[in-house]
């Protein structure tokens, strides 16, 4: 079956750490993958889109890698801080597959920066 | 400032009375979806729209309902709601596979939590 797992448990970082959260999947071939951020009694907000061809994208303190291989996408933030503390959703893009927009969301992990 | 606007954002209601949750977006943008998100589920796509007129299923629309008529608004219609349909409901939208690069990006709005009992 088709599956999205990313880490249930929350991660607890010290401040100044690197945060890594990671996505894995199976029986999708996703030619894009987006990663969101969630507060709490909020809509999700868009972060980045990384393309199959791209195995790493940048954005500011963010660091996202696609491994088509592996089926798994890592997603780092550098130098983290309190204000980073959130859930981060990772959504599989089969838009290219479908020839509409489609997402395919994990269920997110937690991240906890502790000053 | 660019928006999709939910509404209501909370409701209490009880089983078999129909609702609607209305989404707008200020955007001009052709795609606009519904998804519910349960605890340990994730969100889940309802129902979605390419453009007006245009719409078709997503992964979980049994007891939903919609339309788009214009293309700023995407009605989620709950003809009979009953209590598996308590859940947070988020429209979203985007530029879709229109033209230009892809960005893929959705707009989504504040959220709609939905009690039914």
């Amino acid at each position: 079956s088709q599956k999205i797992e990313q880490n249930s448990e929350a991660l607890n970082i010290q401040e100044g750490k690197t945060a890594t959260l990671t996505c894995n999947y199976t029986n999708y071939s996703p030619a894009y993958l987006q990663w969101y951020r969630q507060d709490p009694g909020r809509g999700p907000v868009f972060l980045l889109l990384i393309r199959e061809n791209e195995k790493e994208k940048r954005k500011e303190r963010l660091k996202v890698t696609f491994d088509t291989t592996l089926k798994q996408s890592l997603f780092h933030i550098t130098a983290s801080q309190p204000a980073d503390s959130a859930t981060y959703l990772c959504a599989l893009d089969m838009s290219w597959n479908t020839g509409f927009q489609k997402l395919v969301f994990g269920t997110g992990t937690r991240l906890l920066v502790s000053p | 400032e660019a928006q999709v606007t939910q509404n209501p954002r909370y409701l209490i209601t009880v089983t078999g009375k129909k609702l609607t949750v209305t989404c707008s977006q200020n955007m001009n943008h052709e795609y606009m979806s519904w998804y519910r998100q349960d605890p340990g589920l994730g969100l889940r796509q309802i129902y979605y729209s390419m453009n007006v007129e245009v719409t078709d299923k997503g992964d979980v629309p049994e007891g939903y309902k919609v339309s788009r008529k214009e293309k700023r608004n995407f009605p989620l219609i709950l003809e009979s709601p009953s209590p598996n349909q308590t859940s947070l409901y988020f429209c979203a939208s985007s530029s879709g596979l229109a033209g230009g690069r892809y960005t893929g990006e959705l707009f989504f709005g504040e959220g709609s939590r939905l009690t039914v009992l």
